[in-house]
């Protein structure tokens, strides 16, 4: 089993749709959470940390569940802007853990 | 502030030709990545260092790949010989520990002929 799964998508919506992502990792002991964001032909830049709580930064929302071993992204009233492809990002565990990314899930908003 | 800073941002070379990629992390951070992304793979991890001394290089995928960090503020990958399977985006990344949030540069795009 991969550390860290995603569905590639592509997933295709209507600019205003609601959309969301999840993505599965396998390590029971990881901490660390987080969603980065890349466009095409550039770097991954940092969209947000994932809480244990669940947290929102304007139209979006990222939830952990601990139990499942998964956390999910919620992009609501989508923009042509967000179309993008959206990496999930886990640590390892132990002392010498790192972050492990996703394959990604590519999003492609449409008017 | 600066953030990452990568050079060469293209490069194109022959096959069997030395590359060597340069990385300047952000300043204090101690943690730097290299990666290596295509399409088939997407984002790989070659090697990370802390504190300048490498933790683990198990992603560095043959002997013709090596990397240093011979102080805090300069890395290099280095690929001896290269050839066409090795063309690629390599990004350089860091963050004030192995695990806090990573910052990327811009990337380098190799191509190998």
């Amino acid at each position: 089993r991969k550390e860290v799964e995603q569905d590639p998508g592509p997933f295709n919506v209507p600019e205003g749709a609601t959309v969301a992502f999840n993505c599965t990792y396998s390590n029971s002991a990881s901490q660390s959470f987080f969603w980065y964001r890349q466009d095409c032909r550039k770097e991954p830049k940092l969209l947000m940390s994932v809480y244990s709580s669940g947290n929102e930064d304007g139209r979006f929302t990222a939830q952990l569940n601990r139990a499942s071993q998964y956390i999910s992204l919620l992009i609501r009233d989508s923009k042509l802007s967000d179309s993008a492809t959206y990496l999930c990002v886990v640590n390892g565990a132990g002392t010498a853990s790192k972050l492990t990314f996703g394959t990604g899930t590519r999003l492609q908003v449409t008017l | 502030d600066a953030g990452v800073i990568q050079s060469p941002r293209h490069e194109v070379t022959e096959m069997g030709q030395e590359v060597t990629l340069r990385c300047k992390p952000i300043s204090g951070h101690n943690s730097l990545f290299w990666y290596r992304q295509t399409m088939m793979r997407g984002l790989e991890l070659l090697i990370y260092f802390n504190n300048n001394v490498p933790i683990d290089d198990s992603g560095m995928p043959e002997d013709r790949f090596s990397a240093k960090m011979p102080n805090a503020s300069f890395s290099t990958l280095k690929i001896q010989p290269s050839e066409p399977r090795d063309s690629a985006v390599y990004f350089c990344a860091s963050s004030w520990t192995i695990i806090d949030t990573q910052y990327f540069g811009p990337g380098t795009r190799l191509t190998v002929l």
